[in-house]
């Protein structure tokens, strides 16, 4: 079956401590993408990749860090987590980077950081 | 800067249509994409449009005015499971942006 899978899809965590949310595709896709959506916010952009080993910032990426050492993985990495950016998270991928191929969101990653 | 502007939420019947709006603007278009959200879930591509015009698909159908920077989704024959948030993209210089949602509620 097609799909991206992110992993955890819970995570509470403190101040400070570094974590890793995983996320796989397995439709070769080139481009994959981070997300974060907060209520009224709708989802902004995070950091995205048009394919391996290159990366680009979205809108909000400070806080954040990713890696694309493979094609169909693309991890986000929080160093020092604060509360700002307790939110839910989504990884999503594409073919091409932009035009009609439709967006495959991963189910989602809600973060609580204390 | 760059911003996509779409009601926060509409209300209609079971059976009716309904129509939601979204004026964008941004650096670099590409496109207007469609994307559907229930509570819990992730969202799901509906719809695309790269050229003026309107693209059918099913009960669903979306606009797009390049000159107006301004589009809109249709939802015909509205159904109970069609009440969740709708969200706005654009395809702009390898970003995808999205509006903010407007939630839709089906009532019977």
């Amino acid at each position: 079956e097609a799909q991206v899978t992110q992993n955890p899809r819970y995570l509470i965590t403190v101040t400070g401590k570094k974590l890793t949310v995983t996320c796989s595709q397995n439709m070769n896709h080139e481009y994959m993408s981070w997300y974060r959506q907060d209520p009224g916010l709708g989802l902004r952009q995070i950091y995205y990749s048009m394919n391996v080993e290159v990366t680009d910032k979205g809108d909000v990426p400070e806080g954040y860090k990713v890696s694309r050492k493979e094609k169909r993985n693309f991890p986000l990495i929080l160093e020092s987590p604060s509360p700002n950016q307790t939110s839910l998270y989504f990884c999503a991928s594409r073919y091409p980077g932009q035009g009609s191929s439709p967006l495959h969101f991963g189910n989602g990653t809600r973060l609580t950081v204390t | 800067g760059q911003s996509l502007e779409q009601p926060s939420e509409v209300t209609a019947v079971e059976g009716a249509i309904v129509q939601i709006n979204c004026t964008y603007q941004t650096s670099g278009f590409y496109g207007l994409s469609w994307y559907q959200q229930h509570d819990g879930g992730a969202p799901t591509f509906l719809s695309y449009n790269g050229l003026d015009g309107l693209e059918e698909t099913g009960r669903f159908s979306s606009f797009l005015s390049r000159s107006d920077s301004y589009g809109y989704l249709l939802l015909q024959e509205l159904q109970m499971k069609d009440s969740a948030s709708y969200f706005c993209a654009v395809d702009s210089s390898y970003k995808l942006i999205f509006g903010s949602g407007t939630r839709l509620l089906v009532r019977p």
